[in-house]
This record gives C-alpha cells, structure tokens and sequence, in this order.
C-alpha cells in the first residue's frame, strides 16, 4: 500500500477486556516497530520486529502485552486485561532497515 | 539504554522569526538523529536526519547541528511560518546495543504567531 496502515484508529474498551490492534506496513519493509504515546508525550517504544523475528520487546510494559508478526508484514498488538494506563495512542512505523521510520495514523485506544 | 532530553517544551514565536529546539542524548555510540514533526491528531513525520560523520545538514529553511563532543544536536528553522506550527520531536538510535529501534524526545509544541 501507499502508506502504513493501522486498525481500528479509535477503540473503547471496558477495563478487563481484551483487545487487538492491526498493523499493515509498507510492502516489503522488514523493519516494523510498535510504540505508544500517551497524550502531551513522545513515542514510548514496545517492540520490534524483522521481518518474523520478534527481536526486541523490552519495551513492553508487562506480560498483558503481547505482540506478533508471524509472516513477516501484518502486524498485531494484543493487551490483556485492559487497565486505564493504557490508554494512549499506539504507534506502528516500519522501515525499509534502520533508516527512516513510516509511522501510521495511530490507533488511540480509550480503557473506561 | 539510550536517554534523549529535548526542550524547550514548548516555544512560541512570531511569523518570520527563527525557532531553535535542543536535544541531548546519553549513549556516545549513537549515529543516527532524526527530527519528526506531528500536527494535531496526524502521524509523526521525518523532516530531517543526520549521521554522526557530518555537523550540519540543511534542507531549504531547516537545518540539523550535531556536536558529537557534548552529546548534543539542534534543530534550526528560519523564516518561520504558521503551518511549521506542530510538536517536534528529536530521536537517537545507539549503534552497537541489540536495540535497533529510536528513542524519541518528550516533544517541542512550537506555535507561529502570525
């Protein structure tokens, strides 16, 4: 596609609820990463792929986060058990290496 | 892991006037530092980089200044203009650690008055 593409771009959830967002990176990036900015921050990192491989996930907060790519483009961010810190708008950019980052529009996630 | 201050947090200036925004970073390692801007409610986009082999890199009325030396760079834009209105955030990448990914600033909200 043209750009990096993010579902669903607004998403209320009930704390304690599950919920997933979608990731679509440019064609034939190998690099994606997944970051969250919470409102008046900059972007937070959570993880990082290469093509499949997840090979950094520091930055994931606590184990209700879980992050996957297993083919290498989509791209999905689960969080468990939703609480109210997490809510904020999470990023997801990739790149052709490690030169600039395509960021999409963002899914802003509120947790009530 | 790397740690990158940025400020001011926010700056307000006149239609026409220079605006400066600094950055400092941790990890003498790092090579890449790139600007992004984010309008309301947009996605951050890349308006400059530079590597650690230059000092400075202009592009029209925006301009990048490394110094490797205090572990600070700056973004320069002159001539401001109402839509360079937006949040800037500055970014650094550590070379030789595992991690591939930008550490990004708090943010700059820079307002143009006009």
């Amino acid at each position: 596609g043209a750009g990096v593409s993010q579902s669903p771009r607004y998403k209320v959830a009930k704390r304690g609820q599950d919920v997933a967002l979608r990731c679509d990176p440019i064609s034939g990036h190998v690099s994606l990463f997944w970051y969250q900015q919470a409102l008046g921050q900059g972007p937070e990192f959570l993880t990082y792929f290469q093509n499949e491989a997840q090979l950094d996930k520091s930055g994931l907060p606590s184990d209700r986060f879980f992050a996957e790519r297993p083919e290498g483009s989509v791209s999905t961010l689960k969080i468990q058990r939703t609480q109210q810190e997490d809510s904020a708008v999470y990023l997801c950019a990739s790149a052709r290496g490690s030169g600039e980052l395509f960021f999409g529009e963002g899914s802003r996630l509120t947790v009530l | 892991g790397e740690n990158v201050e940025q400020h001011p947090s926010t700056l307000s200036v006149q239609e026409g006037d220079s605006a400066v925004i600094k950055c400092t970073y941790s990890d003498s390692a790092s090579n890449y530092f790139p600007w992004y801007k984010q309008e309301l409610g947009k996605r951050p986009q890349l308006i400059i980089d530079i590597r650690s082999n230059v000092g400075e890199k202009k592009d029209q009325r925006i301009a990048v200044t490394l110094n490797k030396t205090a572990k600070h760079f700056s973004l320069h834009i002159t001539e401001t203009q109402p839509e360079d209105s937006a949040v800037y955030f500055c970014a650094a990448i550590p070379k030789d650690t595992g991690r591939r990914a930008l550490t990004f600033g708090s943010g700059t909200r820079l307002q143009v008055q006009p």
